[in-house]
């Protein structure tokens, strides 16, 4: 069965920190994989996703991820954190052409002014 | 466009009462999910849905029942609320399968409490 592991479950910050977090994932096939962002009190936004080609995969607002297939991860960053990052980060992963989507349990990330 | 609404935002239920979840859509999307939070959870699949008039379940479909009779619409109904189902519950809908790459949108989510 498919799963994804985030490691970190809430991480503090102070602004202009630079910012990596976790995801890996289980799954021995072809895989879709996604980043969605929750702003307090706000529905799951999509940050960005992998679905095929540079392994290096822009969002918004200035995050990006790398899919390492030999590492089975898809870790997002972003060099210099805002305030208005604070929120809830979800990985999550769909495997195969029909699959649903399978979430992390989500990281926190607060960022201190 | 309004995107994915859900009705209502709030809800109270006594254990044993029943209550349906609205979801709608208006972006065409064949595919719409329900899904529960829960803290430290993430979000799991209730059920989902591939086009009108199909429902299929998910991760965690005990306790709840689905229908969409029209596209643009994905009702959740619990027949016997328990405590355990205390959660917010978000609707979310996609053009295509997760699988093929495509972006799921997420309505603002129910924060319902069973007492």
């Amino acid at each position: 069965a498919q799963s994804v592991s985030q490691h970190n479950h809430h991480v503090i910050l102070s602004e202009a920190a630079s910012l990596e977090l976790g995801c890996n994932y289980s799954y021995g096939g072809t895989v879709n994989l996604f980043w969605y962002v929750q702003y307090p009190g706000q529905h799951l936004q999509l940050l960005l996703k992998y679905f095929s080609g540079d392994p290096l995969v822009k969002g918004i607002k200035g995050f990006e991820a790398e899919f390492i297939k030999s590492k089975f991860s898809f870790n997002l960053r972003k060099p210099s954190v805002q305030w208005s990052d604070t929120a809830e980060y979800f990985c999550a992963v769909s495997g195969g052409s029909q699959g649903n989507l399978i979430f992390g349990k989500g990281t926190k990330l607060s960022v201190k002014p | 466009n309004a995107g994915v609404t859900q009705t209502p935002k709030f809800r109270v239920l006594k254990t044993g009462q029943s209550m349906t979840l609205l979801c709608a859509q208006d972006m065409n999307h064949e595919y719409m999910y329900w899904y529960r939070q829960d803290p430290g959870m993430g979000l799991r699949l209730i059920h989902y849905s591939v086009g009108e008039g199909t429902t299929a379940k998910g991760e965690v479909p005990d306790g709840y029942n689905v229908s969409r009779l029209k596209k643009q619409n994905f009702l959740l109904g619990l027949e016997s609320a328990a405590p355990s189902q205390t959660s917010v519950y978000f609707c979310a809908s996609s053009y295509g399968p997760s699988g093929g790459g495509y972006e799921q949108y997420f309505g603002p989510g129910t924060r319902l409490t069973v007492t």
